[in-house]
């Protein structure tokens, strides 16, 4: 069994709508909860991060984090063509930086105008 | 502050050539890593490095070196290239003491083994 299981996509959608995306896991130990954001042959960048349980939110997009369930999402409201990327889950088990993180796979999303 | 920087941005080997990739960061960064990224697959970790002189493998290692002489520069060895190894390439970095887990990624090395 993988430790970050990611739904793969790909995930279609207009403009405008809420899109979730979703990771479970099954290692305890993490702590840091990440999600990056791929654009198409570029390099992932740091979208939001979460410590432990609970909600954070950035402007049009929130990050939640249910430990008990071992599932994290990434809600984006109001999507925009421009939000058309990979994102990828990231989760580390240390609360120093320097820790490994594991990644899901990826979801592959599109924002149609 | 260019971030993390890395070369060459595309390389086409030959099966049993060698190469190195080059990623240097100027963001004083004790931490170095290296992943590879196949297509749906996600970034899977070849080696890191927690500072100078100090490296380790990670999931993926076989078929690569690295070495860390300075905080800048972490090259990634590929010896005797195989085709399995055709992917693309980051480098990331991350500063440990500050509490943060992000890393930051450089923009890629994609390389093709034919």
């Amino acid at each position: 069994q993988k430790e970050v299981e990611q739904d793969p996509g790909p995930l279609s959608v207009p403009e405008g709508a809420i899109v979730s995306l979703n990771c479970t896991y099954s290692n305890s130990a993490f702590q840091y909860f990440m999600w990056y954001r791929q654009y198409s042959r570029k390099g992932p960048e740091l979208l939001m991060y979460t410590y432990s349980s609970g909600n954070k939110e950035d402007g049009r997009f929130t990050a939640q984090v249910d430990k008990s369930s071992k599932y994290i999402s990434l809600f984006i409201r109001d999507s925009q063509p421009s939000d058309s990327a990979t994102y990828l889950c990231a989760m580390s088990a240390a609360e120093t930086s320097g820790s490994r993180l594991t990644f899901g796979e990826g979801t592959q999303l599109t924002v149609n105008p | 502050n260019a971030g993390v920087t890395q070369t060459p941005k595309f390389r086409i080997l030959k099966i049993g050539q060698s190469m190195t990739l080059q990623c240097t960061q100027d963001m004083n960064h004790n931490y170095m890593y290296w992943y590879r990224q196949d297509p749906g697959m996600g970034l899977k970790l070849i080696y890191y490095s927690v500072g100078a002189g100090i490296t380790d493998k990670g999931e993926v290692p076989n078929g690569y070196n690295v070495s860390r002489s300075t905080t800048e520069d972490f090259p990634l060895r590929l010896e005797l290239a195989a085709p399995s190894q055709t992917s693309v390439y980051f480098c990331a970095s991350s500063y440990p003491d500050r509490g943060h887990p992000e890393q930051y990624f450089g923009p890629g090395t994609r390389l093709t083994v034919t």
